[in-house]
């Protein structure tokens, strides 16, 4: 069973401190991305990694950087959280497999920043 | 600029009966079109997805739409059951590129 895990399910920070949202996934994927879910906006994309040590920036970087070190984990960082960063947190990952259009995703991070 | 997946954010329909959630997009370099479920409490599931150059495509109970002349994406699905309860996402992958770009979503509700 293909599995896409996220470090916490909830988190609750205070504005200013630095966040780690941690993701691992087991099917050596080569794409993982991050995701924020807002009611009325959909899924929006954060960042995105094609490879190891690799990153692209998607719609709304601004606020967040990534880490990808090792090709099963990517972490997402809030520099200095803020209350207009609470929100689901989604990561997922997809092979590069040139048709392959499935991604798969983690169950979420609720972060609530106060 | 680009968009993808103005959907209609609810839609009820009665057990047995046919859904037909839609979405409209704007970026024509896509290559592919996607349609995810997401259920309360989880992240999105692939449902199926259509290639450019197709019109239609049939799945399991499932079956997408594709109008390239009017830019629009449609899911059907036939005789809809409760389980079918969810937030629909349609979304596009750009042609070269890996990412994929999400929708707003259409949240459906199942009436008995």
């Amino acid at each position: 069973d293909v599995k896409v895990t996220q470090s916490s399910r909830y988190l609750v920070k205070r504005t200013g401190e630095k966040v780690f949202l941690e993701c691992v996934q087991d099917m050596d994927h080569e794409n993982m991305f991050w995701y924020r879910q807002d009611p009325g906006l959909g899924l929006r994309l954060i960042y995105f990694s094609y490879d190891v040590k690799m990153k692209e920036k998607g719609d709304i970087p601004e606020g967040y950087s990534v880490s990808r070190e090792k090709k099963e984990r990517f972490s997402l960082i809030l520099e200095s959280a803020s209350t207009n960063q609470t929100s689901m947190y989604l990561c997922a990952s997809s092979d590069q497999t040139g048709r392959n259009t499935e991604a798969f995703f983690g169950q979420g991070t609720r972060l609530t920043v106060v | 600029g680009e968009s993808v997946g103005l959907h209609l954010p609810t839609l009820s329909v009665q057990e047995g009966d046919n859904s037909i959630i839609n979405c409209a997009y704007s970026n024509s370099a896509s290559d592919y079109f996607i349609w995810y479920k997401q259920e309360s409490g989880k992240g999105p599931q692939f449902i199926i997805d259509i290639r450019s150059n197709m019109d239609k495509r049939q799945g399991q109970r499932v079956t997408v739409l594709l109008n390239k002349t009017v830019k629009h994406l449609s899911l059907q699905i036939a005789a809809t059951q409760p389980g079918d309860s969810a937030v629909y996402f349609c979304a596009e992958r750009k042609g070269g590129n890996e990412k994929l770009t999400f929708g707003t979503g259409t949240r459906l509700t199942i009436i008995p």
